[in-house]
């Protein structure tokens, strides 16, 4: 019940188009979903947070939508460039607020 | 500088040979938690600790320990190493009050067990 399920795997697109990844969880008390970004041979970092009182969040070119009812959320990033290619992983922090599951991550290749 | 630190940063050793990768934050911050990283696999948790004293497993505990004597330090101890282990470690640390939602990581540890 407390996994998370992130798609696509990979995902490869043109510089300037937008990217989206989405991922589902099951545990209907999870209150917070971030999205972190790895990039080769990095720690992961924090980019984007939404917690579960709010629908969408956005911080420029990225953006974060949460429906709480369908237990998804997903990670938007619009005018992507080459330095948007990184691996990125979403999380939800489940019931009892202790553990943070991530998804498996996608691998975002954005080429010139 | 607030920060998360681990050391080593790279370390080869044998099967059944005793090691501690330490894990080191400035931020006077209660939780603490260790991850495995694997390709395809994401983070999993290994243990984390909500304070001094106070610790408890995670997802993939089996063949690892932990200690938390102190509240800036929380070592993870590999007592007989075997190649199962070999993988990228993060140390990550985060409040438990106020803003108590964003985890900060180190540099992360890659550890090879032959």
């Amino acid at each position: 019940g407390e996994n998370v399920e992130q798609h696509p795997s990979t995902l490869s697109v043109q510089e300037g188009d937008s990217a989206v990844i989405k991922c589902t969880y099951s545990d209907s008390a999870s209150n917070y979903f971030p999205w972190y970004k790895q990039e080769l041979g990095k720690r992961p970092q924090l980019i984007i947070d939404i917690r579960s009182n709010v629908g969408e969040k956005k911080d420029q070119r990225i953006a974060v939508t949460l429906n709480k009812t369908a237990k998804h959320f997903s990670l938007h990033i619009t005018e992507t460039q080459p330095e948007d290619s990184a691996v990125y992983f979403c999380a939800h922090r489940t019931g009892g607020y202790n553990k943070l599951i991530f998804g498996a991550g996608t691998r975002l290749a954005v080429h010139p | 500088e607030a920060q998360v630190t681990q050391n080593p940063r790279y370390l080869i050793t044998v099967t059944g040979k005793k090691l501690t990768v330490t894990c080191s934050q400035n931020m006077n911050h209660e939780y603490m938690s260790w991850y495995r990283q694997d390709p395809g696999l994401g983070l999993r948790q290994i243990y984390y600790s909500m304070n001094v004293e106070v610790t408890d497993k995670g997802d993939v505990p089996e063949g690892y320990k932990v200690s938390r004597k102190e509240k800036r330090n929380f070592p993870l101890i590999l007592e007989s190493p075997s190649p199962n282990q070999t993988s990228l470690y993060f140390c990550a640390s985060r409040p438990t009050s106020g803003r108590a939602y964003e985890q900060f990581f180190g540099p992360g540890t890659r550890l090879t067990v032959l």
